[in-house]
């Protein structure tokens, strides 16, 4: 079964500062998703960015950019400029790519981030 | 284009009822999942489903829950007999088609059990 784990309970930042939460994974697939959900204060589970496994370049969007280690098994968000509206708790997920196999997401327990003016 | 709907968004059940919880996917979209967040917990997933049919139930718990997706209306997850261990956060997450697709999540419904 899959596993994902996010060793950063809690994580701070100054305002306009670069972070980076750290998460693993274990898998004995080859194909599959990789993604990181924000979740703010009000609880909904916002989509921040996405990852295919197939994919050797890392994904981007805006301010959040991962790197992704495949064989490390490795799945890093990096939040660049860093705004008050960023503190959340940050979810890392996994999910299989093969149709026909598990189409449930597998989270990590989350890093807190806290951002400081 | 509506979000994924939830309701209610705060349920309040004495020990031994019944709580119903229930979840409108995106238009468009016709795979719904049920997800369990306990306090200080990331998401448990619980059940996937389709149109009449239940696809993965792996993550419900034998006893007490069920969950259905009608052809017409909202997919509902049913709680019979409430325990206060179900307090919880549940999240209905849907997408378009299962095995491409992002799920994009509902506000989740705060169950707490008196």
């Amino acid at each position: 079964a899959q596993t994902v784990t996010q060793s950063q309970p809690e994580m701070s930042v100054q305002e306009a500062e670069t972070v980076t939460l750290s998460c693993t994974y274990d898998t004995s697939e080859s194909d599959y998703y990789l993604f990181w959900y924000k979740q703010p204060p009000s609880r909904q589970m916002i989509l921040v960015i996405r990852q295919e496994a197939y994919k050797q370049q890392n994904a981007t969007e805006n301010r959040f950019s991962v790197n992704f280690q495949k064989a490390a098994k490795s799945f890093s968000l990096k939040i660049s400029d860093s705004q008050l509206g960023d503190a959340a708790m940050y979810f890392c997920a996994y999910r299989s790519w093969t149709q026909g196999g598990s189409e449930k997401l597998v989270f990590g327990k989350g890093t807190k981030l806290t951002v400081n003016p | 284009n509506a979000g994924v709907m939830q309701n209610p968004r705060h349920l309040v059940r004495r020990r031994g009822q019944e709580a119903r919880l229930r979840c409108s996917p995106m238009k468009g979209h016709s795979h719904v999942y049920w997800y369990r967040q306990l306090p200080e917990e990331g998401l448990k997933f619980m059940v996937y489903l389709q149109k009449e049919n239940i696809i993965d139930e792996s993550g419900m718990p034998k006893e007490r829950f069920s969950a259905e997706f009608p052809k017409e209306g909202p997919s509902i997850l049913r709680i019979q007999q409430v325990v206060r261990g179900d307090s919880a956060a549940y999240f209905c997450a849907s997408s378009g088609r299962a095995w491409q697709e992002t799920q994009y999540f509902g506000p989740g419904t705060r169950l707490l059990v008196l």
